[in-house]
Order: C-alpha cells, then sequence, then structure tokens
C-alpha cells in the first residue's frame, strides 16, 4: 500500500536559519503530494502541494519539489520564523470508493527560537 | 474560499451523555470526511460520505455515528463514549472530479470524555 515517510523530530532552529524536512512516499501510479502544517491548538491547513513531477508548490516562504525519480518531496524555507513553530505533515492523495483518501507521514516538530 | 467550519471547538462530555459535532462547507464539494487525531500523531480516518452517502467506515465503533444531512453538513453523533476517544476530530472536504485531489481541513473540536 501507499506510504509516507518524513523526518522525525523533534527540529530546532535558530531564527533566520534554513529549514528542510525530508519526505519520501512509496505510492502505485502518480500521486498528488502535499504538505499540510498544524499550529498549536489549532487544525491543518494546506501550506503546498504539487500534482506531478517536476511541479514546485510554494506558500509563505515554503517550497517542495515533486521529484518522481527519488520519490520526494522535500519542504524547505530559506529563512524561518518563531510564527512557523508547528508541525508539518507530509502526505500523498489516492482515489477509491469513490472519495480520495490522504495517506499521512508521522509529522515533524519544528521549533524556531528567536 | 477553502473554509470548512466545525462546532463546537471544545466539548467535554461524560460517559453515559449524547452530544453531536456539526461541520459545515459552502465550497460545494461533494465528499465529506471525519478524521480523529491523537496527540503527537497523525489524523487517522474514520468516515467518508460521498454525495451524501457513507462510502467509508473505517470499522469505527458504533458509539460514533456519522450523518450527512445534505451536501454542506456533516455531523458526527456521539454516545456513551470512553475516555480513551478523547482526541481532535477534524472534519474535511474535497471535490470529487478529477481536479479535486485536494481535502481541505477544518479547525477541529477538541473532545475530552471523563
Amino acid at each position: 500500500g501507499d506510504s509516507v515517510t518524513q523526518m522525525e523530530g523533534p527540529v530546532t532552529l535558530s531564527e533566520e536559519a534554513f529549514l528542510t524536512i525530508n519526505c519520501t512516499y512509496t505510492a502505485t501510479g502518480y500521486p498528488s503530494l502535499f504538505w499540510y502544517v498544524q499550529y498549536p491548538g489549532e487544525g491543518l491547513q494546506l501550506l503546498l502541494k504539487a500534482t506531478k513531477a517536476d511541479d514546485k508548490g510554494s506558500n509563505k516562504g515554503f517550497e517542495a519539489t515533486y521529484r518522481k525519480e527519488t520519490t520526494s518531496f522535500h519542504l524547505e524555507k530559506g529563512s524561518v520564523q518563531v510564527s512557523d513553530s508547528a508541525v508539518y505533515f507530509c502526505a500523498l492523495i489516492s482515489s477509491g470508493a469513490g472519495s480520495y483518501q490522504l495517506t499521512f507521514g508521522k509529522g515533524t516538530k519544528l521549533s524556531v527560537i528567536p | 474560499d477553502t473554509e470548512v467550519t466545525q462546532t463546537p471547538k471544545h466539548l467535554v462530555m461524560g460517559m453515559t451523555n449524547k452530544k453531536s459535532l456539526k461541520c459545515e462547507q459552502h465550497m460545494g464539494h461533494r465528499a465529506m470526511y471525519w478524521y480523529k487525531q491523537k496527540a503527537k500523531k497523525p489524523p487517522e480516518l474514520m468516515f467518508v460520505y460521498s454525495y451524501e452517502k457513507l462510502s467509508i467506515n473505517e470499522s469505527v465503533p458504533s458509539r460514533f455515528s456519522p450523518e450527512c444531512p445534505n451536501s454542506s453538513l456533516l455531523n458526527l453523533h456521539l454516545h456513551a463514549l470512553q475516555p480513551e476517544d478523547s482526541a481532535l476530530y477534524l472534519c474535511a472536504s474535497s471535490l470529487l472530479d478529477s481536479s479535486g485531489n485536494t481535502i481541505y481541513f477544518g479547525e477541529g473540536s477538541w473532545l475530552t470524555v471523563v
């Protein structure tokens, strides 16, 4: 079955540091890939997505590129802020049974210190 | 507008109570989902409704009873819950056509069973 593996945290960075959170996947076909972010005490927000190979998703300074050859979708940001402290989930989507289903990684908790 | 609205945000209930969680979206999405999220874990799928019909039930105990009154509303009826059912309950929705492969989440309802 489909699976997503992401680096487990917690990750602690100083403000303005470079961020990379690794994510690799196993899936049949060509799934769409997502990064969701969950701020403390809140629900999941869609951060960015990519629907086909070599697509780059970007939002709020975060980027991730869909790499089919390495089955990866690593999340990057050039300069993190304290407000980026959250849990980040990599996910892929597959279709079946008349709907879409998400497969999540285990999540990576990011803490950014001033 | 990609908003999924959930009420209440917080709910405390006894093990003999009956309560309901509510979810609403006005994006024209025809798939709606309930997820359960425990602390430090990714969300787990509970139920999926497609075109107002239950299409997926991930072996959820009968003390959780979903209902989809119309294409915009989704309820989760709760009865005789156990303390281990305390969690964040997330509602989500998506389109069902080939372009609709993005699932949008609400802010969640924090449930505590005492």
